[in-house]
């Protein structure tokens, strides 16, 4: 069965750094791309950008270039979305998914990430 | 980049017939494939249409969807409305390496 299962929730201070973890398993991980989505409460669904495991080659939104970083180790089939100064504002939830196009579209269960001094 | 609208909400009685439109600003919508995902509230976002008409595994043939290149839109259309349908759905495309999601449009069956 194919599965993303994604780390717990967080809760972090203002200008603490994250990283939230996405990790593969029933298929064959550098066969498609992770994309990262975030939904802020009560939002819709924001595209913040992919990466391809097999040679870590990103793409990002560019809302989101420049303040998130998205990583992959294909050795342990996981990617990897990660803040280095966290903002309020960066309060949402945050899911993993496999391939946006075609039949192979999988979700993660989301993480939950709250920003709060 | 493009960006693709949504009405925000839409009301339908159980077992009508519903459709939700998904328009593209700029750019072709038959250029690239539209998909549409159901989000239940506190679920996962789960695909129910991919390239722009094709079911995913699982998902009754109640639900169909289809692209309009007069309009430069996309539709998803629910037939025989169940209470079970009540849910947020999305639209997506993308251009080149990037993605993008519609606002979502919340359908209420009641």
């Amino acid at each position: 069965e194919v599965q993303l299962v994604q780390s717990g929730a967080e809760v972090k201070k203002p200008g603490e750094s994250l990283r939230i973890s996405c990790k593969g398993s029933g298929y064959s991980f550098t066969s498609y791309w992770i994309n990262w989505v975030r939904q802020m409460p009560g939002k819709g669904l924001e595209w913040m950008g992919r990466i391809d495991p097999s040679d870590s080659y990103t793409n990002y939104s560019p809302s989101f270039q420049g303040h998130v970083t998205i990583s992959a180790d294909k050795s342990i089939s996981t990617a990897y979305l990660q803040w280095s100064s966290l903002r309020a504002s960066d309060t949402a939830m945050y899911y993993c998914a496999r391939s946006l196009t075609g039949a192979a579209a999988r979700w993660g269960q989301g993480t939950l990430v709250t920003v709060s001094s | 980049n493009f960006m693709l609208t949504q009405p925000h909400s839409v009301s339908e009685s159980p077992g009508r017939t519903v459709t939700i439109s998904c328009t593209r600003s700029s750019g072709s919508i038959a250029s690239n494939y539209v998909q549409w995902y159901q989000q239940r509230p506190g679920s996962s976002p789960t695909t129910v249409i991919y390239e722009d008409n094709l079911r995913h595994s699982g998902v009754p043939d109640r639900f169909s969807g289809s692209v309009d290149r007069s309009s430069n839109s996309a539709s998803l259309t629910i037939s025989g409305l169940k209470t079970e349908d009540e849910a947020d759905y999305y639209c997506q495309s993308y251009d080149s390496s990037i993605r993008v999601f519609g606002g979502g449009t919340k359908l209420t069956v009641l």
